[in-house]
């Protein structure tokens, strides 16, 4: 069955550095979406993503925040600057179309820990 | 702002029992109700979609209800097994948003941790 997959699952990044975290949705989705979860908290939308371009943002997604899909597969969350705050649990997943409510599917998840 | 509570936040229960995980909403006006599965330090694994209009669905040992005009879903887990011990968590999907499009964005509960032991 196919899925959404992450990589890496693991990142570990100095405050203050880039880091991007990558995830190949299922390949006829044609939404997508990034959620964090920090430990011991609520699963919190970021970010959708659809035609190319952001259709809805959380209050949490700043400035320090993007996302791409820079070529057809890939999809991409930078985050520019991080800050201790930032780790979490970061989770891409991926939606069919439209029509009547089609389920998302999650990926694994990639743990950011911010030192 | 849609907000989505879980009780009980956590459920011990011995193998064999059926058991009832419940999901309150404030927002009634949804598009759909999803129940995740997510294991220790793993993703989320999609249990059953309910679409607004619709009053169950049943998933093998899973049934999930909507009453969707009291904000409510329950989760119910037939003969229980060690191997649903998991964390269980409830989606909301509100409506179409004023321009006649919904990006599907979800909003979850803080989960029920179940064990389930031998």
């Amino acid at each position: 069955e196919p899925e959404v997959t992450q990589t890496p699952s693991h990142q570990v990044t100095q405050m203050g550095q880039e880091v991007i975290l990558r995830c190949v949705p299922i390949s006829n989705h044609l939404y997508f979406y990034w959620y964090r979860q920090i430990l011991g908290q609520k699963v919190e939308f970021l970010v959708s993503f659809y035609n190319n371009e952001i259709s809805e943002k959380s209050e949490i997604f700043d400035d320090q925040f993007s996302v791409e899909r820079p070529d057809g597969s890939n999809f991409t969350l930078k985050i520019r600057s991080t800050k201790l705050e930032d780790s979490a649990m970061y989770f891409c997943a991926s939606r069919f179309s439209g029509r009547a409510g089609q389920p998302q599917h999650f990926g694994d998840g990639t743990r950011l820990s911010i030192l | 702002k849609q907000e989505v509570t879980q009780i009980p936040a956590a459920l011990s229960v011995p193998e064999g029992e059926n058991l009832v995980l419940n999901c309150s909403f404030t927002d009634s006006a949804i598009y759909n109700l999803q129940w995740f599965r997510q294991d220790p330090g793993k993703g989320l694994t999609s249990l059953l979609l309910i679409q607004s209009s619709q009053r169950e669905q049943t998933s093998g040992r899973l049934n999930a209800s909507l009453d969707k005009s009291s904000g409510r879903s329950t989760l119910y887990i037939a003969a229980s097994q060690p191997g649903d011990s998991a964390t269980y968590l409830c989606a909301v999907r509100l409506g179409q948003n004023a321009g006649g499009t919904s990006y599907g964005k979800l909003t979850f509960g803080q989960g029920t941790i179940l064990t389930v032991h031998p």
